[in-house]
């Protein structure tokens, strides 16, 4: 109950295409559920984050859908850039919760 | 504003010794927590320190403990180390929760 699904594992998309990524939940009482980025000899950092209130949230070229009846929310990357190729994690946590219960990460490549 | 710092950025230890890791957190956070990135599971939970305090514990072994000082600074510890101890290990400072999380950049650990 504590796992974050994320799929899918890599991805490769062209420069322009918009890449998406999936996240599936069990436990109901994660209440906030934030992407980061990560790049190769740095610590992942935070992009864009959502509350199950909401649906969609946009933030640049990211933006979080948010399906709580299905358990499910994902990232789609606006016009990907070469720039924007890294690992991204999804991850979960309680409300006040002071740990995050990470996605497995997916490898985004994308090509000029 | 200066980042989380974590110190040293790469070690080689041999098995059965010890090791001690630090992380200096965002000036005015107080809490630190401490996660274990490996290939094969990914990011997970190894514990939060607020105040000196340890408030959440992953699930990992003895071997692996914490502490924090009165400046927030922590340090994790991780005795008699095993081959599979090897990985990145990532700090990460917020006011209190997991919400804006900012993680330092990591400490790599090799054990052979």
């Amino acid at each position: 109950q504590q796992q974050v699904k994320q799929s899918p594992q890599s991805l490769i998309v062209q420069k322009g295409g918009i890449p998406i990524i999936n996240c599936a939940y069990e436990n109901t009482a994660f209440d906030y559920f934030p992407w980061y980025q990560q790049f190769p000899g740095k610590g992942p950092a935070l992009l864009i984050a959502i509350r199950p209130d909401v649906s969609e949230k946009k933030e640049g070229r990211f933006t979080i859908s948010f399906n709580k009846s299905a358990k499910q929310f994902s990232l789609h990357i606006m016009d990907s850039q070469p720039g924007d190729s890294a690992t991204y994690f999804c991850a979960a946590s309680m409300e006040y919760g002071n740990k995050l219960v990470f996605g497995a990460g997916t490898i985004l490549r994308v090509k000029s | 504003k200066a980042g989380v710092t974590q110190t040293p950025r790469y070690l080689i230890k041999t098995r059965g010794q010890q090791v001690t890791l630090s992380c200096s957190p965002i000036s005015g956070h107080r809490s630190v927590s401490w996660y274990q990135q490996t290939p094969g599971q990914g990011l997970q939970f190894l514990f939060e320190y607020f105040s000196e305090t340890q408030r959440n514990k992953g699930n990992f072994p003895g071997r692996f403990s914490g502490r924090q000082f009165s400046n927030s600074r922590s340090e994790m510890n991780v005795s008699t180390l095993e081959l599979g101890d090897s990985a990145l290990y990532l700090c990460a400072s917020s006011w209190g929760t997991s919400r804006g999380y900012t993680f330092g950049s990591g400490t790599r650990l090799t054990v052979v």
